[in-house]
């Protein structure tokens, strides 16, 4: 069973800062199955990043995601007040099909 | 604009039943696999489970194995979720969401749907 571990729980920055939210996978993720999604207060969630680093229509190139195997990274590169929400990544894989890390918080300062 | 729409969900006591259902427009409904994706009360998200183009196949999450069913009728644009046997765990807010092809992931997202399971 593949499970995803987020890290920070929460990260508090200030606009114009970078922000780094690491995915750890307990297996082997194909980087083809690997997205982003950022989810604000009483909205529903949005996909930022699929197959790891390609940006979903309409989203900011100060997203970008990386990583391959067990660890993949969403980074914004200048954080706009509309970026504090929660982010989660997804896996597509065998057992379970699907699943989500437990989100990061992004917060702040 | 492609969207969906669920509805369906309300007040059940545990052990009964409900079926939600999520309406598709805007883009081809029987070319995509489509997924309910729930969320506890300040919780994250949880993936349910997905039926696949056609209604070939479906998966589902351990935690709800043998008590959803998921199904969909193309003719309608609909995906429904039959849940049996409900438990006061299912009370969550059910979010039907588009698969986007080839990628693993849901690209159109609905506002969702109330559960609450509850004597």
């Amino acid at each position: 069973e593949v499970v995803l571990t987020q890290s920070p729980d929460t990260l508090s920055l200030s606009p114009g800062e970078r922000a780094t939210l690491s995915c750890r996978a307990s297996q082997s993720v194909s980087s083809s199955y690997l997205a982003w999604y950022q989810q604000k207060p009483g909205q529903t969630p949005r996909l930022l990043i699929y197959r790891a680093s390609t940006r979903a229509t309409g989203i900011p190139d100060r997203f970008s995601g990386s990583g391959s195997g067990t660890d993949f990274t969403l980074t914004i590169s200048r954080l706009e007040p509309e970026d504090f929400a929660v982010y989660y990544c997804q896996q597509y894989g065998s057992s379970p099909r699907y699943s989500f890390g437990q989100g990061t918080k992004l917060e702040m300062k | 604009e492609a969207q969906v729409l669920e509805s369906g969900g309300g007040l059940e006591q545990p052990g009964g039943s409900l079926r939600l259902s999520c309406v598709g427009s805007g883009f081809t409904f029987s070319g995509c696999a489509m997924t309910w994706v729930r969320q506890a009360p300040g919780k994250g998200l949880d993936w349910v489970a997905t039926v696949l183009i056609g209604g070939g196949g479906s998966y589902y999450a351990d935690s709800v194995k043998g008590r959803f069913t998921i199904s969909r009728d193309n003719s309608k644009n609909t995906v429904y979720l039959q849940m049996n046997s409900l438990r006061a765990d299912d009370t969550a807010l059910y979010y039907c969401a588009k698969n986007f092809p080839g990628s693993g992931s849901f690209d159109i997202w609905g506002q969702g749907t109330l559960v609450t399971v509850s004597s």
